[in-house]
């Protein structure tokens, strides 16, 4: 199994350029979440989504936007980038927890983003 | 959200125990305690989970006080691969409210040689 994939895994962007990062995931789960970590510094949530069709903001969600149009994908979208989201993203999926199973959230590798 | 409060650091020595503490004094009777880490420039990996009793898995072992209101991740040999970012989180059973999770700033564990 590939997991959690995300792509790409290195972006340099200019002030106001534009971008999707990717997320895909081949475990059939339905929990999917965009995490931003800066250095030094714990994870933050964006936006999650509990299903296709259903998002939801988290923390930090200003200056990001979302989809989920299928079960694999949740793409995280920046508009008008900006220095302050140079970043490390992440992506996880999970289950929801349930007495049967871990609920265990899977990261993708993650993707490291820098604005000029 | 229901928070965790982690020591910023600490600090051990190469194959003795760590005993990482996690305090939840808000938690709930359906909210599950998660242990995640991050090794450098790495997403992070599961560790454990429990509920009210104490865990075991080859990893580690996860000590739930009686009160749930703190756990303590327990590394029994620690060894230099064991130097990560150790997190504790809440995940309350139920579709709709354990879906918004959060992490705090986690504990950073320095394993001396």
């Amino acid at each position: 199994n590939a997991g959690v994939t995300q792509t790409p895994k290195f972006r340099i962007l200019k002030i106001g350029q534009s971008m999707t990062l990717q997320c895909t995931q081949d475990m059939n789960h339905n929990y999917m979440y965009w995490y931003r970590q800066d250095p030094g510094m714990g994870l933050k949530l964006i936006y999650y989504s509990v299903g296709a069709g259903i998002t939801d903001k988290g923390e930090v969600p200003n200056g990001y936007n979302v989809s989920r149009s299928t079960t694999e994908d949740f793409p995280l979208r920046l508009e008008l980038a900006a220095p302050s989201q140079t970043s490390v993203y992440f992506c996880a999926s999970s289950y929801p927890i349930q007495a049967s199973n871990t609920g265990e959230l899977f990261f993708g590798e993650g993707s490291r983003l820098t604005v000029l | 959200d229901a928070k965790t409060t982690q020591p910023n650091s600490m600090e051990s020595n190469e194959e003795e125990p760590v005993h990482l503490p996690c305090n939840h004094s808000t938690i709930s009777g359906t909210d599950y305690i998660h242990w995640y880490r991050q090794l450098p420039s790495q997403g992070p990996e599961y560790v454990i989970h429990g509920l009210t009793s104490n865990v075991n898995n080859r990893m580690a072992s996860l000590a739930i006080a009686e009160d749930r209101k703190s756990s303590t991740l327990i590394l029994h040999r620690a060894t230099l691969r064991d130097a990560a970012v150790y997190y504790c989180i809440l995940r309350d059973l139920g579709e709709t409210s354990g879906s918004r999770l959060t992490f705090g700033e986690g504990t950073q564990l320095t394993v001396n040689p």
